[in-house]
């Protein structure tokens, strides 16, 4: 059984620049979960995808958009990128689209913003 | 809506060791509570998932409690051990939100 993997582990970018990060989720799991994490703060809820739709939103802006493939795979993207969004963003993966389980996180995409 | 609390922020402790590490909310309408592990610049691995309805899980050397009614949880490390160093969070699953709702994390520190 494989875990929660993502793409890529670090990465930098400039203000204004776009990105795109990647998850698959763990074997099993069609729920995916993208979370923000600042330096010394828990993570902040972003959105979750189940069967490739959006079915919850955390407050973070348009910018931040997401997918889900057929595979259950996931990306999050976001747009005219801020010094803020400088972050360690994680990605986590379930079964089921509501409440039930624990969650699975992957180790985290680090980005800096210059 | 939904806050967590996790208290002390950090905490150094020499090996051998049984600690407690708390976490409080606000809304008590959960489903579930889940306790984390996270290494410096690392994921999170989850140790325990403790259900509405239960009072308690184990795994090991660890022990989380849950009181519902009062916006309680704790973590219980017995015998702790430098391996134990690292973040650990906690988190709430609402019924307002459905939405995963994270503490700031405990540091723990366990020296030789």
């Amino acid at each position: 059984e494989t875990g929660v993997t993502q793409s890529p582990t670090h990465l930098i970018k400039t203000r204004g620049q776009q990105v795109t990060l990647r998850c698959s989720s763990q074997s099993g799991h069609n729920t995916v979960s993208w979370y923000q994490q600042a330096l010394g703060q828990g993570p902040q809820f972003i959105f979750q995808y189940y069967r490739e739709e959006e079915n919850g939103r955390g407050n973070f802006p348009p910018r931040f958009s997401g997918l889900q493939f057929p595979n259950y795979s996931s990306e999050l993207n976001v747009n005219a990128l801020e010094l803020d969004d400088s972050a360690l963003y994680l990605c986590a993966s379930s079964l089921g689209a509501g409440p039930t389980g624990e969650l699975f996180f992957g180790e985290g995409s680090r980005l800096t913003v210059l | 809506k939904q806050e967590v609390t996790q208290i002390p922020a950090a905490l150094s402790v020499p090996e051998g060791e049984n600690l407690v590490l708390n976490c409080s909310f606000t809304d008590s309408a959960i489903y579930n509570l889940q306790w984390f592990r996270q290494d410096p610049g690392k994921g999170l691995t989850s140790l325990l998932l403790i259900q509405s309805s239960q009072r308690e899980q184990t795994s090991g050397r660890l022990n989380a409690s849950l009181d519902k009614s009062s916006g309680r949880s704790t973590l219980y490390i017995a015998a702790s051990q430098p391996g134990d160093s690292a973040t650990y969070l906690c988190a709430v699953l609402s019924y307002n939100t459905d939405k995963l709702i994270f503490g700031t994390g405990t540091r723990l520190q366990v020296f030789p």
